[in-house]
């Protein structure tokens, strides 16, 4: 069965650096998000992305986020000066086309991201 | 907007016994409804989901839930646990553009 496949596993990062997320969607997928649950907490929406531009994104979601599709298969998260509150699990994950939000999302299996 | 609401962060049950877990939402508008489970060190497999054609949705691993528009809940049940089933299961709803909202999570543990 395809999958959403996140690297790396866990980043471990020093605050303020920059740090950039990959993911890499199911090939016929045309909806892409990023999620994150920081520890103890609530899975939390950040960005949603379609056809080349973001379709909606949280409050979290400020200036130093940002997400890209680079090419035709990888989908990327950076933060541009990380702070010690980013560390979090970081989750992409990807649907089919369909008629709003009813088809299901499919996660990978996502990204500890460590700021020290 | 939309929200869920998981009633216990934790339940344990006996092998072989039922699975209740408990899910009541809030929507503007008819919601789209869906169990997750995560199992440690993975991310979010989806369980099943309600998109407004049966009330009563089957899942993979012999879950399933009943929607109730009256009680705004989505119960999910398995008749029977298996070891296998501990894990962390996660309601979420979407308002039918994509984002999903997530509710706090209800650790299951079950015990011999």
């Amino acid at each position: 069965e395809p999958e959403v496949t996140q690297t790396p596993s866990h980043q471990v990062t020093q605050m303020g650096q920059e740090v950039i997320l990959r993911c890499v969607p199911i090939s016929n997928h045309l909806y892409f998000y990023w999620y994150r649950q920081i520890l103890g907490q609530k899975v939390e929406f950040l960005v949603s992305f379609y056809n080349n531009e973001i379709s909606e994104k949280s409050e979290i979601f400020d200036d130093q986020f940002s997400v890209e599709r680079p090419d035709g298969s990888n989908f990327t998260l950076k933060i541009r000066s990380t702070k010690l509150e980013d560390s979090a699990m970081y989750f992409c994950a990807s649907s089919e086309a369909g008629v709003g939000g009813n088809q299901p999302q499919h996660f990978g299996d996502g990204t500890r991201l460590s700021i020290l | 907007a939309q929200s869920v609401t998981q009633l216990g962060s934790h339940v344990s049950v006996s092998e072989g016994a039922l699975v209740l877990l408990r899910c009541n939402y809030s929507s503007s508008v008819p919601p789209y409804l869906f169990w997750y489970v995560q199992y440690p060190n993975q991310g979010l497999q989806l369980l099943l989901k309600y998109t407004s054609a049966a009330t009563l949705v089957k899942g993979i691993n012999g879950f399933e839930a009943e929607f109730k528009k009256s009680e705004t809940s989505f119960h999910l049940t398995k008749p029977s646990a298996h070891m296998s089933d501990a894990a962390e299961y996660f309601c979420a709803v979407s308002d039918g553009w994509g984002k999903l909202q997530f509710g706090a999570g209800t650790q299951v543990v079950v015990t011999p």
